[in-house]
């Protein structure tokens, strides 16, 4: 199994331009996750989806931010316009079930720098 | 407040000793907790998991969960300079379904 695939591994946008974040979970996974990592604020839960449905999207900063998966193999994360405070380690993952006693499987993320 | 907190540190120790890390929760509903270790760079990956009050154990590390007191903790025994890592605590809660993380306690083991 080769994991949670997220591309790309690095993006350097400036202010204003649309960034397209993506990722493939693990195959037979009905749970994936978006998070975004800063120094700051750690690791914050963006959106979730289950079963290619958005279940919670309260963790998304702004309108300019949004989510889709139109399969069980695909995931976008977008921004539109980027801003500079939009600079962070953006996170992908899947998991079986979000109670399993199991894990979510974290892709090796996306470092975004927006200037 | 925050779901999950955690003391950022940094944390020191030296080879040898014991580590000790902690975490707390808000939603007293919550049923399963996790904690995660991330190498600078790297992505988070599991190593304990725990779902009952008690004690867990898994080689070097101990888990230890109080949920009368709402705090769940990280043991590592015998740490080594290969235990430096950001240490993530994260729960599933029972309000909302969500799995929140902490924003994690860096551990440094001197050699």
């Amino acid at each position: 199994d080769a994991g949670v695939i997220q591309s790309p591994r690095h993006e350097v946008t400036e202010m204003g331009q649309e960034v397209t974040l993506r990722c493939k979970p693990i195959s037979g996974h009905d749970y994936l996750f978006w998070y975004r990592q800063t120094m700051m604020r750690g690791l914050e839960l963006l959106i979730y989806f289950n079963n290619n449905v958005p279940i919670d999207d309260s963790g998304m900063p702004e309108d300019r931010f949004s989510a889709k998966m139109p399969n069980a193999s695909f995931s976008t994360l977008k921004i539109q316009p980027s801003e500079p405070r939009d600079s962070a380690v953006y996170f992908c993952a899947s998991s079986l079930a979000i109670k399993k006693p199991g894990q979510a499987n974290f892709g090796s993320g996306t470092r975004l720098t927006v200037v | 407040q925050k779901e999950v907190e955690q003391n950022s540190g940094p944390l020191s120790v030296p080879e040898g000793a014991i580590a000790s890390l902690n975490c707390t929760y808000s939603d007293r509903g919550s049923q399963s907790f996790f904690w995660y270790r991330q190498y600078s760079g790297k992505s988070p990956e599991l190593i304990m998991s725990i779902y009952s009050n008690g004690d867990k154990e898994d080689g070097r590390f101990t888990a230890q969960l109080n949920k009368a007191s709402q705090y769940v903790s990280l043991l590592i025994r015998d740490s080594q300079p290969s235990d430096s890592a950001t240490y993530l605590c994260a729960v599933i809660t029972n309000t909302g379904n969500q799995f929140y993380f902490g924003t994690g306690t860096s551990l440094t083991v001197i050699p």
